[in-house]
Parts: structure tokens; sequence; C-alpha cells
């Protein structure tokens, strides 16, 4: 069965700093990945999707990048602020596009 | 104003009762789904929907039972509450299986049983 891993359970840096989140997947071929956010006691909330023909995707201070040789994605924060600090998801279509399998997640927290 | 909306927010409720969680989106999505957060944030899909119809029963036991009588609403029925059912339970819509735009997730349901 597929399974994801995002590597740190926590990444602790300091603001203006870029922060790096590592994906990895095995088992499956995903057609596409996403990114969430969630803060505590809040659902997930969508940031972006990535296909597996793109290799690079950026909205704003965020970019992301999809290795599928690497079976890989990185979602980046480029100039990090203490708002950005929050549990970052990833997560891919399963063997059936109704069914979005998540990773553990990554907490952030920005210093000031 | 809300996008997708879960009641109650909490549910403390003693083993062997039954329960329900409602669910209503505003945005017009075919699709819906519950999700099971668990003490260790782990999200694991539990059920999707397309047009009120069931589409994925990801192994959970049949103690649940999901409703959707119209493709606006969602419900979850739980019958005979274990201890290990606690977790947080979300529900979700999206336009398309997730494709293109994502998933709009509510803000979850506390379940603690006692």
């Amino acid at each position: 069965s597929q399974k994801i891993e995002q590597n740190s359970e926590a990444l602790n840096i300091q603001e203006g700093k870029t922060a790096t989140l590592t994906c990895n997947y095995t088992n499956y071929s995903p057609a596409y990945l996403q990114w969430y956010r969630q803060d505590p006691g809040r659902g997930p909330v969508f940031l972006l999707l990535i296909r597996e023909n793109e290799k690079e995707k950026r909205k704003e201070r965020l970019k992301v990048t999809f290795d599928t040789t690497l079976k890989q994605s990185l979602f980046h924060i480029t100039a990090s602020q203490p708002a950005d600090s929050a549990t970052y998801l990833c997560a891919l279509d399963g063997d059936s596009s109704y069914k979005l399998i998540f990773g553990s997640g990554t907490r952030l927290l920005v210093r000031p | 104003d809300t996008a997708v909306s879960q009641t109650p927010k909490y549910l403390v409720t003693q083993m062997g009762n039954d329960k329900s969680i409602k669910c209503e989106q505003n945005l017009g999505h075919d699709t819906m789904y519950w999700y099971k957060q668990d003490s260790k944030k782990f999200l694991k899909i539990m059920f999707s929907y397309n047009n009120k119809e069931l589409i994925i029963n990801e192994t959970v036991p049949n103690r649940f039972s999901p409703k959707s009588p119209d493709k606006a609403h969602l419900n979850l029925h739980i019958n005979s509450l274990e201890l290990g059912d606690s977790a947080v339970y979300f529900c979700a819509s999206s336009q398309d299986p997730g494709q293109n735009y994502g998933y709009t997730f509510g803000s979850g349901t506390r379940l603690t049983v006692v």
C-alpha cells in the first residue's frame, strides 16, 4: 500500500529564514501531490497542488517541488514569519482519486 | 458563511452509546469525505461520497454508518461507541475528487468516549 513519510516531526527556524519540509512516498506513483496547513484545533487548509508532470509550483512565499524519480516533494516557505508556525501536511491521491492519503505532518515553529 | 460546518464541535459520551455527527457544505461540491485524526495527529480516510453515493469505505467497522441525504450533507452515525473511537473527526468536501482545487475541511468534532 502507499506510504507517505514526512521525515521531520518538528522544524524550528529563525524568522526570515527559508523553511524546507520534506515529503517522501513509496509503493506508488501519484498523479498529484498536495500540501495543507493545519493550526491547533482547526481543520487542514489547502495550500498547493502539484501534478506529476510539473517540477515546481509557486504561490506567494510558498514553493513546492515534485521529483518523481526520487519520489519526493519539497515544500519551501521563504522569508518565514512567526505566523507561518503550524503543522504542514502533504497528501497524495491513493489508489482511487476519491482517496487522499495524508502524511503525519511536520510541525513548524518560526522564532521571532 | 462557513463553507464546511460540522456539529457538534465537542462530544463527550460513555462507552456503548450511539451518537451522530452532522456535516453540511455550502460550496456546491459533489464529493464529501469523513476523516479521523488520532492522538498522533495522523489523518486517515474513512468514507468518500460522490453525489450521495458511497465510493470509498476504508475498512471502517460497521458500527460507523455514514448517510448522505443530499450532496450537501454527509452525516456520520456511530453505534456502540468504544474507547478507541476517541479522536477528532473531520468532514471535507471537494469540487472534483481533489485533482485541481484540494479539499475544504470543516473545523472538526472532538469525540471523547469515557
